[in-house]
């Protein structure tokens, strides 16, 4: 069975830009979280969504969004990025159930430069 | 707030010895999850073991026991017959497990060196 699958693994973008990462969870998962990992501040949760809504956010600024499709895939945007948001996005999905276990994909790496 | 401390930034043990990585953590919930990852070169989260707060058995995995404290509010991993795979970061990571709370809190990681 396939596992969290994040696309692009790589890329750079300079400072204003914007910038979507997408993530397709496992097979029959509904629930896509995403957290951002950098040295400084550690891993952060972004926000969580289920069934095309979001049902928990973090503490991040508007600038960070996310959204779900119906068939679970989910996407997250950066818009007008600045050199902190340089860090290692990371998708995790589970079947949105209390107690389920959440599993990781390999992460988008972000450069803002 | 939930908070979740590892107190142990580096850690190293020889191949094939016994290692024992501390975390406590901070809640005034008494149904909650805990949970060990291990995140190797590859970035990956990989879950390694997993404690439900209502059973008071401790959870083992293979070469992987936790200790679980709740009164204390102690949750360590012990990794026992250490392997050069079992280099990585471990992170102790906390949840509640209600429906519509998938977020995962956790604390800063313990870096595993394992010595040939």
């Amino acid at each position: 069975k396939a596992g969290v699958t994040q696309t692009p693994r790589y890329l750079i973008k300079t400072r204003g830009q914007q910038v979507t990462l997408s993530c397709s969870p496992i097979s029959g998962h509904r629930s896509v979280s995403w957290y951002q990992q950098t040295p400084g501040q550690g891993l952060q949760f972004l926000f969580e969504y289920f069934s095309e809504t979001q049902r928990n956010k973090g503490n991040f600024p508007g600038r960070f969004s996310g959204r779900q499709f119906s068939n679970s895939r989910s996407e997250m945007n950066v818009s007008t990025l600045e050199l902190g948001d340089s860090a290692l996005y990371l998708c995790a999905s589970s079947r949105g159930a209390a107690g389920n276990t959440i599993y990781f994909g390999e992460g988008s790496w972000l450069t803002v430069v | 707030a939930q908070t979740v401390t590892q107190s142990q930034p580096e850690m190293s043990v020889q191949e094939a010895e016994t290692v024992t990585l501390s975390c406590t953590y901070d809640t005034s919930e008494s149904d909650y999850y805990l949970f060990w990852y291990k995140q190797p070169p590859s970035r990956q989260m990989i879950l390694v073991i997993r404690q439900e707060a209502y059973k008071q058995q401790n959870a083992t995995e293979n070469r992987f026991s936790v200790n679980f404290q709740k009164a204390a509010k102690s949750f360590s991993l012990k990794i026992s017959d250490s392997q050069l795979g079992d280099a990585a970061m471990y992170f102790c990571a906390y949840r509640i497990p209600n429906f519509g709370n998938e977020k995962l809190t956790f604390g800063t990681g313990t870096r595993l060196t394992i010595i040939p």
